[in-house]
């Protein structure tokens, strides 16, 4: 069956422009996480879903940042005024059942932005 | 506060060697722990997980992870190093019942 899947793969933005990355998790799963990897390091939490409901967001690094998953499927991270520090690859993950944490995360390909 | 610990960034051994990457996690409570493997431009892909239930957990593409409370540790091996086993490899916790909080990663290198 079809795994997670992001759109656009790439993304080049220059300082100051808005930016929309977008998620289509496995169907059916409830729970959604976004993630942050800069270059050489392990993935950061951003924000968590479960359906429509955005329980956890203490990772989102500013106000510019905002997630949403309106319908409880597909889901769209947007940056608002890119900065050179937002340069990483952004990773979503979803996962069948909502709160275990024993619970496997399937991870998308993953969107790279980098900001010129 | 639940962290892991990745110690090396980097390991190489030759092909047909032993594969031990280390993983270090602190937690107040059992913790769920899991190691992912990351491909280049590509996602991350479970290899195993553990979830308190054998303390030897097997995974995909010959690859397991012993679950050691005594030493928090739950490192990961391979008898036998294959080139395509490099990659970057991740070891994470489940904080709670919804994030993964992962290490810095080890890249692994295959001597041919």
């Amino acid at each position: 069956g079809a795994g997670v899947s992001q759109s656009p793969r790439y993304k080049v933005a220059k300082r100051g422009q808005d930016v929309a990355l977008r998620c289509d998790p496995i169907s059916g799963h409830v729970s959604l996480f976004w993630y942050q990897q800069a270059l050489g390091q392990g993935p950061e939490f951003l924000t968590y879903f479960q359906n429509e409901a955005q329980l956890d967001k203490s990772g989102l690094p500013s106000d510019r940042f905002f997630a949403e998953r309106p319908e409880g499927s597909v889901s769209t991270l947007k940056i608002q005024r890119t900065q050179q520090e937002d340069s990483a690859v952004y990773l979503c993950a979803s996962s069948l059942t909502p709160g275990q944490g024993a619970d496997t995360q399937y991870f998308g390909p993953g969107t790279r932005l980098t900001v010129l | 506060a639940q962290s892991v610990t990745q110690l090396g960034s980097h390991v190489s051994v030759s092909e047909g060697a032993l594969v031990l990457l280390r993983c270090n996690y602190s937690s107040s409570v059992p913790p769920y722990l899991f190691w992912y493997v990351q491909y280049p431009n590509q996602g991350l892909q479970l290899l195993l997980k553990y979830t308190s239930a054998a303390t030897l957990v097997k995974g995909i593409n010959g690859f397991e992870a012993e679950f050691k409370k005594s030493e928090t540790s739950f490192h990961l091996t391979k008898p036998s190093a294959h080139m395509s086993d490099a990659a970057e490899y991740f070891c994470a916790v489940s904080k709670g019942a919804q994030k993964l909080v992962f290490g810095q990663g080890t890249r692994l290198t295959i001597n041919p």
